[in-house]
């Protein structure tokens, strides 16, 4: 089975652009969470989806949203970029996200915000 | 809200030697997991094992093994006979029983291991 994807693999943007970022989970997998990993804050959750639904959030402002396919595949969105969005974001699959499962992890976007 | 504490930034190990990792976690939940995540240089994150809370057991996995301590609320993360490819940086995560639910994560301990 081919791993989680994430494109694109590197980003640099602007202040006040907006980004998309994509994430194709592991085939089967229904659910997709994302993550902000920066060297000061470690890794911070963002949200998780399941069947095109979002079941949680993290504690992160309106500027963050994502959505989820009929494919399982996943976007984040971030408007109006400011400097401290600059961070690598990973996500996450798993079969159904219940707690004790493995989430798989892609190997993350950089973004890179001037 | 569930905090996850890395006291040890950085950790270094003699190849063929045994480190111990710490993790220490806030909670007042008593149906939860534990897990401790491996993120290589520049390669994907993945996991190396896992504590369901209602077990006393430790786990274990080959050369990786847990101590976990309940009511301490601590979880420590064992290496034995330490190899080039364990190099990387060790993240403690936690997450409550359920679905859905998130994950919290430590800062992180980076590890090398000195040949």
């Amino acid at each position: 089975k081919a791993g989680v994807t994430q494109t694109p693999r590197y980003l640099i943007k602007t202040r006040g652009q907006q980004v998309t970022l994509s994430c194709s989970p592991i085939s089967g997998h229904r659910s997709v969470s994302w993550y902000q990993q920066t060297p000061g804050q470690g890794l911070q959750f963002l949200f998780e989806y399941f069947s095109e639904t979002q079941r949680n959030k993290g504690n992160f402002p309106g500027r963050f949203s994502g959505r989820q396919f009929s494919n399982s595949r996943s976007e984040m969105n971030v408007s109006t970029l400011e400097l401290g969005d600059s961070a690598l974001y990973l996500c996450a699959s798993s079969l159904a996200g219940t707690a004790f499962e493995t989430q798989y992890f892609g190997p993350g976007t950089r973004l890179l915000v001037l | 809200a569930q905090t996850v504490t890395q006291s040890q930034p950085e950790m270094s190990v003699q190849e063929a030697e045994t480190v111990t990792l710490s993790c220490t976690y806030d909670t007042s939940e008593s149906d939860y997991y534990l897990f401790w995540y491996k993120q290589p240089p520049s390669r994907q994150m993945i996991l190396v094992i896992r504590q369901e809370a209602y077990k006393q057991q430790n786990a274990t996995e080959n050369r990786f093994s847990v101590n976990f301590q309940k009511a301490a609320k601590s979880f420590s993360l064992k290496i034995s006979d330490s190899q080039l490819g364990d190099a990387a940086m060790y993240f403690c995560a936690y997450r409550s029983a359920g679905t859905g639910n998130q994950f919290y994560f430590g800062t992180g301990t980076s590890l090398t291991v000195i040949p």
